[in-house]
């Protein structure tokens, strides 16, 4: 299986920072690359497929870098209604496989 | 808009079998190019893959869960379900399902999620 980790793991931030969300895989997944975003009670949410694909209506403060093994989730200027748990997920081969996720908390 | 919703018990024992079901509206599961996926979540723990089914009816299970699975289409229902046999309490968890799409590979419609405890 492919191994997926994501760094930080949690992160305090404030209504308008910049957040970086970095995820790494085990082996090279090319583009292969999905972010979420999961709300307490909620379905998990796509944002983002093959690494930098904004899926329609997701506002333009996300965007997806990255290819090969390293690959970066980025939320320009955080609004309140981001507070969430993020994760990546490869979908380059199965099993599919995710990150452990990242909390982004309320400083 | 397709729209997912899980339905199925939410306390099962120690050694059954966990049923779950999702109906599908708002699009066929037999046509298209989709997976029809399981995914679940235990508390405090991170989202996994428990395996899916193609509209043609080909299945793949997560080899971690040792075979105790099997996933299935009912076309006439636009339905498809999970079972997950020989149960533990390690199996208890909030169980999604999804649709992936086969070219883009992300899950881009999923069910409310329903919390499954296995507990005698």
């Amino acid at each position: 299986d492919i191994q997926m980790t994501q760094s930080p793991s949690s992160l305090s931030v404030s209504v308008g920072d910049r957040v970086t969300i970095t995820c790494r895989a085990s082996q090279t997944i090319n583009r292969y690359l999905n972010w979420y975003q999961h709300k307490p009670g909620k379905a998990p949410k796509l944002l983002i497929d093959a690494a930098s694909n904004l899926q329609s209506g997701v506002p333009s403060r996300f965007s997806g870098s990255g290819s090969g093994t390293d690959f970066t989730l980025t939320i320009s200027s955080l609004q309140p209604e981001d507070f969430a748990t993020y994760y990546c997920q490869q979908s380059y081969s199965t099993p599919r496989t995710f990150g452990q996720g990242t909390k982004v908390e309320i400083k | 808009q397709v729209q997912l919703q899980e339905s199925g018990p939410g306390l099962v024992k120690p050694s059954q079998t966990l049923s779950l079901t999702c109906s599908v509206s708002g699009g066929s599961i037999s046509s298209g190019a989709y997976y029809w996926t399981w995914f679940r979540q235990p508390a405090g723990k991170g989202l996994e893959w428990i395996g899916r089914i193609y509209t043609s009816g080909s299945t793949y299970y997560n080899p971690s869960l040792n075979s105790r699975v099997t996933i299935s289409l009912d076309t006439s229902k636009n339905q498809f379900s999970l079972n997950l046999y020989s149960v533990t309490a390690a199996d208890t968890a909030v169980y999604y399902c999804a649709r992936e799409d086969d070219y883009k590979g992300g899950a881009d419609f999923w069910g409310q999620g329903t919390l499954v405890t296995v507990s005698s």
